[in-house]
């Protein structure tokens, strides 16, 4: 069964840093590219960026270049979001998905819900 | 980047009704068109891939057309547990963005 798998929520003050992770399992982790996806409360989803677990290839939205770091460790399974210096306005849920044969994302992580208050 | 645009941004409907949702992309994206169910607190579920073809698992009354720059989600018989939140996806180019959703609600 293919599953991803998020670590749990994060309350952070403004300035800190952060990475939350996604672990793949039931599947040939680096075959497939894992993507973010950012859904700040009662808004839709934005598409972050997205990783080949492969050869680290990265990709990401000119909304988010800059501002997180995708990453990936091929051999434990594993794909990292980080923030270097949080914002309140990141406050949100963030998914992780896999990307499949034309793109589209077919198995989602529960979502990471990060908190950043004062 | 592409802009997808849905219609309506929210729809109330009762349990056996037609629905249709439509998606317009701001440029040419061929076929690489996903559609995405979401439910409260819960994930985003991909419903239909690559414009028309169903994921596995989703039920048949969920169906896609469209290619170019429109497309359609269409939910022949509205059944209760279809009541959610629906985005398209462009998958064409980088950002993959999404449209603003449609929110289903009940009548």
């Amino acid at each position: 069964e293919v599953q991803l798998v998020q670590s749990g929520a994060e309350v952070k003050k403004p300035g800190e840093s952060l990475k939350i992770s996604c672990k793949g399992s039931g599947y040939s982790f680096p075959s497939y590219w894992i993507g973010w996806v950012r859904q700040r409360p009662g808004k839709g989803l934005e598409w972050m960026g997205m990783i080949s677990p492969d050869d680290s290839d990265t990709r990401y939205s000119p909304s988010f270049q800059g501002q997180v770091t995708i990453s990936a460790g091929r051999s434990i399974s594993t794909a990292y979001l980080q923030w270097s210096s949080l914002k309140a306005s990141d406050t949100a849920v963030y998914y992780c998905a896999r990307s499949s044969g034309f793109e589209q994302f077919d198995y989602w992580g529960q979502g990471t819900l990060v908190t950043v208050s004062s | 980047d592409i802009q997808m645009t849905q219609s309506p941004s929210s729809l109330s409907a009762s349990v056996g009704d037609r629905v249709i949702i439509t998606c317009r992309a701001s440029q040419g994206i061929s076929g690489y068109l996903n559609w995405y169910q979401q439910k409260p607190g819960k994930a985003p579920k991909l419903l239909i891939y690559a414009a028309s073809n169903l994921q596995s698992g989703v039920p048949s009354r969920f169906s896609g057309s469209g290619s170019g720059t429109d497309f359609t989600l269409t939910i022949s018989s509205l059944q209760p547990e279809d009541f959610a939140t629906y985005y398209c996806q462009q998958s064409y180019n980088i950002p993959r963005n999404f449209g603003q959703g449609t929110k289903v609600e009940i009548k």
